[in-house]
Parts: structure tokens; sequence; C-alpha cells
């Protein structure tokens, strides 16, 4: 059975680079045509998609975080990171990976990362 | 980019009720629609995907129907478990997109 699961610092500071990295378990990250990919849920809020990877290594962002946002997979671990910088008080929110392809199959529990100083 | 609007944004019903939400897309998406219920402090969970495929253990009270611009996701008759947010996504060109969501209350 495949498991993402989320990790990296619950708090960082405004104007800070957000970084969290999804370790995969029971599959691949590289054998079979999916995305890889990160959402996020302010509290109390929607969804909102932040930005893939397919496992090629092409990435895709949403328009609205592109200019902060880096995705990178690293194969011989097993597992895809974010990067997003310039953080505010607007990115607190649990942060999901999930696999994909049209829809999102198997998702990490979520992490919570608050953004204070 | 594409918008996804669902209606209502809150839903009282009760257990037995047929419950319908629905998801408006601002362009065509084809089937690319999928459904998703989200309990407090959980990840959400695939429901229906190419609008109307029920994902591999969902039960067979969840439906989904639609192409184009216009979706629905119908609960046959509402079980306790059903309580929750459903969101609606679409996929076109490489963008993901959800919808604000739809809260089941209990009435």
């Amino acid at each position: 059975q495949l498991q993402l699961q989320e990790s990296g610092p619950g708090l960082v500071k405004p104007s800070e680079t957000l970084s969290l990295t999804c370790t995969v378990s029971g599959g691949s990250i590289s054998s079979s045509s999916y995305y890889w990919g990160w959402i996020r849920q302010p509290p109390g809020k929607g969804l909102e998609w932040i930005g893939s990877i397919y496992y090629s290594g092409s990435t895709y962002y949403n328009p609205s975080l592109k200019s902060r946002v880096t995705i990178s997979v690293d194969t011989s671990k097993n597992q895809f990171s974010l990067k997003l910088s310039s953080v505010t008080a607007a990115d607190t929110a649990v942060y999901y990976c999930a696999r994909h392809g049209a829809q999102f199959d198997y998702w990490g529990q979520g992490t919570l990362v608050t953004v204070s100083s | 980019d594409i918008q996804m609007t669902q209606s209502p944004s809150t839903l009282s019903a009760s257990v037995g009720d047929r419950v319908t939400i629905t998801c408006r897309a601002s362009q065509s998406i084809s089937s690319w629609l999928a459904w998703y219920q989200q309990k407090p402090g959980k990840a959400p969970k695939l429901l229906i995907y190419k609008a109307s495929s029920l994902e591999s253990g969902v039960p067979s009270r969840f439906s989904g129907s639609g192409s184009g611009t216009e979706f629905t996701l119908t609960i046959s008759s509402l079980q306790p478990d059903d309580f929750a947010t459903y969101y609606c996504q679409q996929y076109n060109s490489y963008l993901w997109t959800f919808g604000q969501g739809t809260k089941v209350e209990i009435k």
C-alpha cells in the first residue's frame, strides 16, 4: 500500500523559506506515470493546489504561487520536496503531499506549518 | 485559469436524505472532475473521478454525474458517517483547481 509522509519545520519566520519533504513508501516515485504534488489548506478554509512534479522531473505550479515555489525530486531517497519563499502569515496552513494523475488518489496525513516570528 | 464554484456552501440534512451538491466550472473541462470527502483533521478522500467513476472501496450510495461545466455529487441515502465537507476538483492543461467546499451538517 502506497504511503506518503510529510516532514519539516512546523514554525517558519516571516520572509523566510518554508521547506517540506514528502517521503513515499510502498512504491517507487520514479517507476510509474504519476505526478507528485503539494496541496495546502489554511485553518478553516478550502484546499489549494500548490504545484506538482512529474516522475520525469517536469514541474507544474499554481500561477498564483509560481514566483515563490520550487518543487524537486530525489529519486534515490524516494522523496520530493517543496520550497516556498518569502512566506507571510497567509502561508500558514496544513500542507499535504499527494500522488495524482487527473485526480489525487493517495495523500499524506498533512503537516501544519505556522508562519510567525 | 478555471474557477470551480460549488453550491451550496453548507447543507443541513438528516440521515436517510438524498443529498445533491453541484459544482460548476468557469469553462468546459470535459469529464476531468473529481469529488473528495474530508473530515476534520484528516486528509481528503477520493470518492469519484472522471465525473462519474466510483473509487474502489467507496460505498455505492455515492454517485457523480455531469460533463462540460456542470457536475453533481449525489448521496442517495445519507449515513451518519457522511457528515463531512465535500470538494470538487478539476484538471485542465496541467493545472488543478479545487472548489471552495460544501459542508454537510446534521439537521
